[in-house]
């Protein structure tokens, strides 16, 4: 199976810009989970979604936002933009999100950087 | 928040020896799992061990829990320079559906 894959790789954004990133779950997976690491906060967790519902939702602000679609592929949108927001963006699949056994399979992630 | 803390931050050792790392968390977990990640890429699943138990193994990795304590150890046995990474422990959150991360070990591996 092809794993999760994550578009675009690298992104330049400048200070009140908007951006969407995409995500495609490994096939069969229904989850749809987004992460945002940085150097002083380390990873945290953004959103998760399930059969294009939000389930789960970290603490951030709510110019983070994402949906997903039928074909559980899942996007989520920053708008304005701020320094603070360049990170590596990592979005993870998984069959169902939930249980004892459930692992979570990270896509390369997006690295945003914003000027 | 976080909720686990590993320890050492970094840790560098020669090939050929073991490395241990020790994660700390908060709160009761279902499962508590092992990630690596080379130099800013995605993270690769190692090993989930339950809250049920005790030790896993995994090839050269080795996982322990001690609930009683919160906290888990990786070892990896002989190591290579291709494990040189950054490792992170997560645990579930109460709704089962995020994974809470540690800060990571910094693990680098001289041949």
């Amino acid at each position: 199976k092809a794993g999760v894959t994550q578009t675009p790789r690298y992104l330049i954004k400048t200070r009140g810009q908007q951006v969407t990133l995409s995500c495609s779950p490994i096939s069969g997976h229904r989850s749809v989970s987004w992460y945002q690491q940085t150097p002083g906060q380390g990873l945290q967790f953004l959103f998760e979604y399930f059969s294009e519902t939000q389930r789960n939702k970290g603490n951030f602000p709510g110019r983070f936002s994402g949906r997903q679609f039928s074909n559980s592929r899942s996007e989520m949108n920053v708008s304005t933009l701020e320094l603070g927001d360049s990170a590596l963006y990592l979005c993870a699949s998984s069959v169902a999100g939930t249980g004892d056994e459930e692992t979570q399979y990270f896509g390369p992630g997006t690295r945003l950087l914003v000027l | 928040s976080q909720q686990g803390e590993e320890d050492p931050q970094a840790l560098s050792i020669q090939e050929g020896e073991n490395a241990t790392m020790n994660c700390s968390y908060k709160t009761s977990i279902n499962n508590l799992q092992w990630y690596r990640q080379n130099s800013g890429r995605g993270l690769v699943h190692l090993i989930l061990i339950r809250s049920n138990e005790r030790e896993k193994h995994s090839g050269r990795l080795r996982v322990t829990l001690d609930t009683s304590k919160k906290s888990s150890s990786l070892l990896i046995t002989a190591s290579r320079a291709a494990d040189t990474a950054s490792y992170f422990c997560a645990t579930d959150d109460q709704a089962g559906t995020a994974l809470i991360f540690g800060k990571g070990t910094t693990l680098s591996v001289s041949s």
